[in-house]
């Protein structure tokens, strides 16, 4: 069973300040996906990484694949109350359809 | 931007009631999933489905679930008799293409009673 581990699952910081959410895994996986999702509602998706080392930017977002394809990162830089919510990190399983995904880190940015 | 429609938002059922949740994937979309989302869990993959049959399910997905695109446009799941464990949020999603993202929809709310 592949697993994806997101630390931390809470993470609560003033505007103006960075901060790094991790996706890890034993497992080596196709892609990754980071998703965001509002209460009562479905993911979004932010980004999608299918090659090992591979870096995405959005905006103030930067997102990179881990060079063994087993691990996955996201930075946001200066930080907004607007980028509150949840993120979830996603698995594309090797020679599967399914995704596999985190269990979510709630970040709360204070104004 | 083109969406994911699902319908109802909201189901409550009695347990032991079938139930049919309704999806309107993206047009130029080619694979269909179906996953669920207790209240506080992770959100766990049902079953996908492409050129018209189901291409993979996981084991949740047993006898008492189905699948089927009757109609080109709309993607059902159908529980045949509901149990309380059923009680999730259920999302629908399409892609175009293996290595793209999804796009969710809104989900519904099932509610076993």
């Amino acid at each position: 069973t592949q697993l994806l581990e997101q630390s931390p699952q809470f993470l609560s910081i003033q505007e103006g300040e960075n901060l790094t959410v991790y996706c890890n895994s034993s497992s080596v996986f196709s892609s990754l996906q980071w998703y965001r999702q509002e209460p009562g509602e479905g993911p979004v998706l932010l980004v999608t990484v299918v090659t090992g080392g591979e870096v995405k930017k959005l905006k103030r977002l930067t997102f990179q694949f881990g060079d063994a394809r087993k691990d996955s990162s996201l930075h946001i830089t200066a930080a907004q109350p607007g980028d509150t919510g949840l993120y979830l990190c996603a698995g594309g399983v090797q020679g599967a359809q399914k995704l596999v995904f985190g269990q979510g880190t709630r970040l709360t940015i204070n104004p | 931007e083109p969406e994911v429609t699902q319908t109802p938002s909201h189901q409550v059922t009695q347990m032991g009631q079938e139930v049919i949740l309704r999806c309107v994937p993206i047009s130029n979309h080619l694979y269909f999933y179906w996953y669920r989302q207790i209240l506080g869990q992770k959100v766990e993959f049902l079953v996908s489905f492409y050129n018209n049959e189901i291409s993979e399910k996981s084991e949740i997905f047993d006898d008492q679930f189905s699948v089927e695109r009757p109609d080109g446009s709309n993607f059902t799941l159908k529980i045949r008799s509901t149990k309380l464990e059923d009680s999730a949020m259920y999302f629908c999603a399409s892609r175009t293409g293996q290595f793209y993202g999804y796009t969710f929809g809104s989900g519904t709310r099932l509610t076993v009673v």
